[in-house]
């Protein structure tokens, strides 16, 4: 099975870097997403990493290192149109089904 | 123009009832999937299809029961509703079904979601 973790809620001020953490427990690593939802929309893709690293995409980044487990995505300069809830997902090497965490609720405040 | 479309919107029916929800997508893309997000915001796959034909059945209970005319479709209908199946219903896409041959290929394209209130 997998276990994905990621923080419930966090709030950050405009123009300000928020790091949204994922740790994952998994019985074999085939990639992670990243995916953000606003409310009552429905999820867009935002990254995607399966080597270790940082993947840079503009305002937002994305880290992974295999050994830890461990993930986070990196929000810049943020705008108040960035409040949304971030869900990490990790796919599973054996069948490739992609489960989801909980998602993390950023709010940006003025 | 919408990529993956879904209908309807919101759907509010009573206890015991059959209902469907349809999707379609049109990204030519050859994997199609249903996921439930529930009132935890958990968002977990109920089924896959790739080509017309099933791939990934979870746990769900039979009462759910997919259906795929062709690879641009897929439909959900679900019998005797139960308040438990009150949730977000969101269809996706992808290009490839997850071989892992082209990870980037399988970022999921979401349909708008079916709220469903179960009374």
């Amino acid at each position: 099975g997998q276990n994905i973790d990621q923080p419930t809620e966090m709030t950050a001020t405009e123009g300000a870097i928020v790091q949204i953490n994922c740790t994952y427990q998994t019985s074999g690593f085939n990639g992670l997403f990243w995916y953000q939802q606003h409310a009552g929309e429905a999820p867009t893709f935002l990254s995607y990493n399966v080597l270790d690293g940082l993947e840079e995409k503009g305002r937002f980044s994305s880290f992974l290192s295999r050994s830890k487990g461990y993930s986070y995505l990196l929000l810049k300069e943020l705008q108040m149109k960035d409040s949304a809830s971030y869900l990490c997902a990790v796919r599973r090497s054996n069948d490739y089904k992609l489960s989801f965490g909980a998602g993390t609720t950023v709010t940006v405040r003025a | 123009d919408t990529a993956v479309s879904q209908t309807p919107k919101y759907l509010v029916t009573q206890m015991g009832n059959d209902k469907s929800i349809k999707c379609e997508q049109n990204l030519g893309h050859d994997t199609m999937y249903w996921y439930k997000q529930d009132s935890k915001k958990f968002l977990k796959i109920m089924f896959s299809y790739n080509n017309k034909e099933l791939i990934i059945n979870e746990t769900v209970p039979n009462r759910f029961s997919p259906k795929s005319p062709d690879k641009a479709h897929l439909n959900l209908h679900i019998n005797s509703l139960e308040l438990g199946d009150s949730a977000v219903y969101f269809c996706a896409s992808s290009q490839d079904s997850g071989t892992g041959v082209s990870p980037t290929n399988e970022k999921l394209f979401f349909g708008s979601g079916t709220q469903l209130s179960v009374l």
